[in-house]
Formats: C-alpha cells, structure tokens, sequence
C-alpha cells in the first residue's frame, strides 16, 4: 500500500511571496490533516478535512493560509504571502476514520527568507 | 498553553540498556495517548499506543505506562538499539475530538 505522498519534499522563497504545497493521502482514507511542525516543536494541527468537507480550521491562520480538497482525495495548502514566521515543515496525514490511526507523510520542509 | 510537555529535548543511552521517555499533560480530559517515532526528513510513524482505562501496554521491546493521577506517561524500550536513534513524540487526545495533541519530541540516542 503506497503511503502518503507530498510535494514538494523542499521549498525556498522570499517573504511576500505565495507557496502551495500538494498532498495525496492513502487510497480509500476519508480523513485529511494538515500540520504545521515549527523547528523544535511538536506537530500542530492546521486544518482537517472530512471527505471534501472542513471538519476543523480554528488553528489556519486564515488571513494567508488556505487549504483545500475539492474532490476528497488529495489536498492542496496555499500560504499567500508568507511570512518568515511561516518556515517549518508541513505534514500531511490521512486516516480511514476518525481515531484511527493516522499515517503521515515525509513532510515539505518550506524556508522563507 | 502547552498542554503536552516533554521535558527532555535530548536522552543517550547505551546499546543494550533501557531508555526511557517521558511525558506530562495538563488537560484532564485527555483520555488516549500515543507515541510516534520520527527518523530525519520523514513523517511520523506511529509506535505505541495507550488508553486511560489502562496503566500499561507492551508491544515487544516498546512499553508505555500511564500515571493518571500524576498526569504522567512513559515510553519504555528495552533493549535499546541503534535503529532506535530518533525523535520520540507524545501525542494526546479525548474530550471527543480525535485530533492529536503532540509534545515537542525527546531526541533519542541509542550508542553502540
């Protein structure tokens, strides 16, 4: 069973600037989440998504984070413009259902200089 | 507010002896834990798991105890190995929502 797929695996812009990043979860997974993981932090939630549906965004800042998963399989995060504040490495984990164990993908690691 | 606390950013043990991670949470209606495992430039993996209406769960060389009056958790591995060299997470959730609460992660270092 292939796993979760993201991309780009590495991203460098300027502050200002916008960046999307593309994740495909595992075939079949109805549930989606986004993390945000800040150097020498935990994983924290962005948003997550049930099938095409947000089931949770309190954590998107949304003034410049988006996110989206029009055809509830793969998702796209949009940060327009970041900001230096916006370096980490965004995670993207789907599950079948909720509680079940959630399965992560190697990550975008996004530097904003 | 962080409700998930590990306290040690970094732990060395030697190959053979046992290592043991810590982990402390302040939201009293968390009621499922786990622990991921992180390598370098990959994501998460899950490794263990354990519920409030336990105080202990084994799989193979992993143990993970919980203290609930002490709002307490450990993650046991014995013996260490070096492939065990990695960042350890806590993670935590209830109150009805599944969504994971994670600590900030203890570097293990397992030396041969």
């Amino acid at each position: 069973e292939a796993g979760v797929a993201q991309s780009p695996r590495y991203k460098i812009i300027e502050k200002r600037q916008s960046v999307a990043f593309w994740c495909n979860p595992i075939s079949g997974h109805a549930t989606l989440y986004w993390y945000q993981q800040i150097l020498g932090q935990g994983p924290k939630l962005l948003i997550q998504f049930q099938n095409n549906g947000v089931v949770d965004d309190s954590q998107l800042p949304k003034d410049r984070f988006s996110a989206e998963r029009l055809k509830g399989v793969d998702s796209t995060l949009k940060i327009q413009p970041a900001k230096l504040e916006d370096s980490a490495v965004y995670l993207c984990a789907s599950n079948r259902a909720l509680g079940d164990e959630q399965f992560f993908g190697p990550g975008t690691r996004l530097t904003v200089l | 507010d962080q409700q998930v606390k590990q306290n040690s950013p970094s732990l060395s043990v030697q190959e053979g002896r046992i290592s043991i991670l810590n982990c402390d949470y302040t939201n009293s209606m968390f009621d499922y834990f786990l622990w991921y495992k992180k390598y370098p430039a990959e994501g998460p993996t899950f490794l263990i798991s354990i519920s409030s209406i336990k105080d202990k769960n084994e799989d193979g060389r992993f143990t993970v105890f919980l203290n609930k009056s002490a709002k307490h958790l450990s993650l046991h591995i014995v013996p260490s190995q070096p492939g065990d060299s990695a960042v350890y997470f806590c993670a935590a959730t209830g109150a009805g929502s599944y969504q994971l609460t994670f600590g900030k992660g203890t570097k293990l270092s397992v030396i041969p």
